[in-house]
């Protein structure tokens, strides 16, 4: 199995593009998160995705950020404006329906340097 | 609410000496525990877990025991190695919840 796949794997922009950050998630699991890794804030859950609709977008940080889930296997985070206040690891993670345990799967990051 | 408490790093040790990692929790109901690790330049692997009191989850030789009554889930190795170098994070799933909590994680160096 090629595991959970992000692109880009690392990303420099200036402030004020727009950021859009990609993820596949492993075929056949159901539910998808967007984690943001920072060394202040640790890592913090976004948002997650249940079967390709969005249950608990409590931790996107403001209207700049968005997420969409258009089919089960692919996944976009946006960031529109982005500001350097955005620079972190962006994880994108992914649990099936049989995981039981709660097993999350997650893939290599991207890594977003905004200037 | 949900949380995970981790011990402070960095955490620096010599080779073969031996390792531990506090971890405490709040939770509802009686949550499934896990130990995630981190190496650079990489995403979180699951390095072990467990799912009610008293388990003792292991792997690569490190081990965890699920302490409800203290509500622990401390990360040991009796002798680690440079390799293990990484940032080890605990994290729970509360009951039903798809989602799991993190914490803070902490970074460990080990020298030869």
């Amino acid at each position: 199995d090629a595991g959970v796949i992000q692109s880009p794997r690392h990303e420099v922009t200036e402030m004020g593009q727009e950021v859009t950050l990609r993820c596949k998630p492993i075929s056949g699991h159901n539910s998808l998160f967007w984690y943001r890794q920072t060394m202040m804030r640790g890592l913090e859950l976004l948002i997650y995705f249940n079967n390709n609709v969005p249950i608990d977008d409590s931790g996107m940080p403001e209207d700049r950020f968005s997420a969409k889930m258009p089919n089960a296997s692919f996944s976009t985070l946006k960031i529109q404006p982005s500001e350097p206040r955005d620079s972190a690891v962006y994880f994108c993670a992914s649990r099936g329906t049989g995981e039981g345990t709660g097993e999350l799967f997650f893939g290599e990051g991207s890594r977003l340097t905004v200037l | 609410g949900n949380s995970v408490t981790q011990m402070e790093g960095p955490v620096t040790l010599s080779e073969e000496a031996f390792l531990t990692i506090n971890c405490t929790y709040t939770a509802t109901g009686y949550p499934s525990l896990f130990w995630y690790v981190q190496y650079p330049g990489e995403g979180l692997q699951l390095l072990l877990k467990a799912t009610k009191a008293d388990d003792k989850g292991s792997n690569k030789g490190f081990e965890a025991t699920y302490r409800k009554e203290t509500t622990s889930f401390h990360l040991e190795k009796g002798s680690v190695q440079v390799s293990d170098s990484a940032v080890y994070f605990c994290a729970l799933r509360a009951g039903s919840a798809r989602q799991l909590t993190f914490g803070s994680g902490t970074q460990l160096t080990v020298l030869p």
